[in-house]
């Protein structure tokens, strides 16, 4: 079975500041990736994902992510961060093929709080 | 379009009791999952559909009961609610393959 690892809990940074946010992943084959955004009080929000292609993925609200098969991670970054990215974020896989029906697998998520 | 919604928000149960959260989407999505939110865990597959009439188990189904009778609305049934189904509820809805997933506002829950 598959499982998607987020190390950091809980993120601090100041305004300006620069952002990673680490998530690797378990699974044999071929899978596809994604990242969630959920803002206080809100529903899940999709900002990027990877399905084959340049490894480096540009997705709303300035953040990329860069895809390593060989390491297995799916990094989240972003040159600067504002006040208004104070969230939580979601790594995500699900297998690429058809009999997996898009099921996605998530990771523990991480908690970004940005200072004013 | 209201995309992907969810009734009701915010339900208190007694341990025993039975309740049915209802999700809906008007966007013609062939797919439908309902996933549970607990602090620390992420979200976890509970059960999902691939078309009308069709459901099939995720990771934690236990506890669980859903239908999909009309393609747009997907219900999760809890038949004797136990407190550690305490939980946000999630649905989403995706296109035929999954590959992009539309959640809905979520549903608070409390077992007591």
């Amino acid at each position: 079975a598959q499982s998607v690892s987020q190390h950091n809990h809980h993120v601090i940074l100041s305004e300006a500041a620069s952002l990673e946010l680490g998530c690797n992943y378990s699974y044999g084959g071929t899978v596809n990736l994604f990242w969630y955004v959920q803002y206080p009080g809100q529903h899940l929000q999709l900002l990027l994902k990877y399905f084959s292609g340049d490894p480096l993925v540009k997705g709303i609200k300035g953040f990329e992510a860069e895809f390593i098969k060989s390491k297995f991670s799916f990094n989240l970054r972003k040159p600067s961060v504002q006040w208004s990215a104070t969230a939580e974020y979601f790594c995500a896989i699900s297998v690429a093929g058809g009999t997996s029906y898009g099921k996605l697998t998530f990771g523990q998520g991480t908690i970004l709080t940005v200072h004013p | 379009n209201a995309g992907v919604t969810q009734t009701p928000k915010f339900r208190v149960l007694k341990t025993g009791q039975s309740m049915t959260l209802l999700c809906a989407q008007d966007m013609n999505h062939e797919y439908m999952y309902w996933y549970r939110q607990d602090p620390g865990m992420g979200l976890r597959l509970i059960h999902y559909s691939v078309g009308e009439g069709t459901t099939a188990k995720g990771e934690v189904p236990d506890g669980y009961n859903v239908s999909r009778l009309k393609k747009q609305n997907f219900l999760l049934g809890l038949e004797s609610a136990a407190p550690s189904q305490t939980s946000v509820y999630f649905c989403a809805s995706a296109t035929e393959g999954g590959l992009t997933q539309y959640f809905g506002p979520g549903t608070r829950l409390l077992v007591l």
